[in-house]
């Protein structure tokens, strides 16, 4: 079946460097993708989605790439802050949005 | 600034109790979900509705769950009887367009402790 999944579960970064999560997906009929981002006790917060129709997209401070040949999806933070430490949940999108199991990120001060 | 509400944030209950959490979208949106979290399973979509009418509650066990709209400012989740195994943190979330392939804006949750 369809499965969307991180290849680390946690990732620990210094303050200032640039952050990399990665997800795999597995249904080549997905046609949109979303990265999330859910602090301790809040609610999945949306970050920057991408359909499959492209590439590459890019907002303050954050980059999704999406390489449909090896069904992959990645979320790069920029100067990476204290305030992005939290859970980040890719979910791809066909009929109905299904979630990952999340990548937690740690900045090192 | 246009929020999803969501109440109660917490409950604790027995085994055997009904339980209502209650869910109000942003105004405007015409899309409304309803997600489980717990750290075995991760998120899981339990239903959703779209103008209101439910499209999709494959993920939802019927014998026990119901969601439903009885208006557009309201989304309800009810679990009858509830059991230990529903524990977990219920988010709903509304989405301002017609498709399910936009944006979804969260609830705050609201965290089930079912003894």
């Amino acid at each position: 079946g369809e499965s969307v999944g991180l290849h680390l579960p946690t990732l620990s970064v210094q303050e200032g460097d640039n952050s990399i999560i990665n997800c795999a997906y597995s249904n080549s009929a997905s046609d949109y993708f979303i990265w999330y981002k859910q602090e301790s006790g809040k609610g999945p917060q949306f970050i920057i989605d991408i359909r499959s129709n492209m590439d590459k997209r890019q907002g303050q401070r954050v980059t999704v790439l999406l390489n449909k040949t090896v069904k992959h999806l990645s979320l790069q933070i920029a100067a990476t802050q204290p305030g992005d430490s939290a859970v980040y949940f890719c979910a791809e999108n066909n009929q109905k949005l299904v979630f990952g199991q999340g990548t937690r990120l740690t900045i090192n001060p | 600034d246009a929020r999803v509400t969501q109440t109660p944030r917490h409950k604790v209950t027995e085994m055997g109790q009904e339980v209502t959490m209650r869910c109000q979208p942003i105004l405007g949106h015409n899309t409304v979900f309803w997600y489980r979290q717990t750290m075995m399973q991760g998120l899981e979509l339990l239903a959703y509705f779209r103008n209101r009418a439910p499209l999709d509650d494959s993920g939802m066990p019927k014998d026990r769950f119901s969601a439903e709209m009885p208006d557009a400012t309201l989304a309800t989740l009810k679990i009858q009887p509830s059991e230990p195994r529903d524990s977990a943190v219920y988010f709903c979330a509304s989405g301002p367009l017609r498709d399910v392939d936009n944006e979804q804006f969260f609830g705050p949750g609201t965290r089930l402790t079912v003894l």
